[in-house]
């Protein structure tokens, strides 16, 4: 099972900042939190991924509370193409079945004009 | 391009016909994984590759799937005698073993969609 929690759904207005959050209260200490997109139909898009400190990249920034029982991926200037769904992922970062992406259902993030 | 391609992007299938698919990882990467993705679900592992070596199965992976990897490059994943069940997109992701804290992202294809009649 997933070990994150995302609300199923979220409206943003173009233009706007897309804030959004992610639970992941059990994560081990060595296990990174991850974020892909996927659009309708296309394979699973990398965005960011953290550990402890917080992240920024082209694409977005990554806040990762201090305990890291919680993050909050930051989509700055959301565009009508960032609509999605946001899949939020903790893993370490290993192969085999201790380094696999287990997805849950995301966050259905739809971008409004 | 340079990112994980995957052939053919559609495939119908009759109940019962065997098929196979193909994933060419991003070059240089050595590990490379195959998913499974239902409509309204999210991607579910099925196996694992290190080079040529399959090291992890699912058990969602039946008798009926098999994978190579066979010199440690592209891969195939054969689905034979195929059921309604099967019908899916089939994801292949790829990455770099690193011993770096940040290395081992997986990159994905844009996967097959498999219609089984």
């Amino acid at each position: 099972d997933a070990k994150t929690t995302q609300p199923p759904s979220m409206d943003c207005a173009e233009g706007r900042a897309a804030n959004l959050p992610c639970n992941h209260s059990t994560i081990s200490g060595n296990e990174y939190v991850y974020w892909y997109r996927q659009i309708h139909s296309q394979g699973p898009q990398y965005i960011i991924h953290g550990l402890k400190n917080n992240e920024t990249n082209e694409m977005a920034s990554l806040i990762i509370t201090e305990d890291r029982k919680s993050s909050t991926l930051i989509l700055p200037h959301a565009t009508l193409r960032d609509t999605a769904v946001y899949y939020c992922i903790v893993r370490a970062n290993y192969g085999g079945s201790q380094g696999n992406l287990i997805f849950g259902k995301g966050t259905k993030l739809s971008v409004k004009p | 391009d340079t990112g994980v391609s995957q052939d053919p992007r559609h495939k119908i299938t009759k109940r019962g016909q065997n098929v196979t698919f193909r994933c060419d990882p991003i070059s240089e990467h050595n590990r490379l994984y195959w998913y499974r993705q239902t409509l309204g679900q999210g991607p579910e592992f099925l196996t694992y590759f290190q080079n040529e070596a399959q090291l992890e199965k699912s058990r969602l992976l039946s008798d009926r799937f098999s994978a190579e990897r066979p010199k440690g490059s592209f891969s195939t994943l054969e689905i034979q005698r195929t059921e309604q069940g099967d019908s899916a997109m089939y994801l292949c992701a790829s990455s770099l073993r690193s011993l770096a804290p940040m290395g081992d992202t997986q990159y994905f294809g844009p996967g097959t969609r498999l219609t089984v009649l």
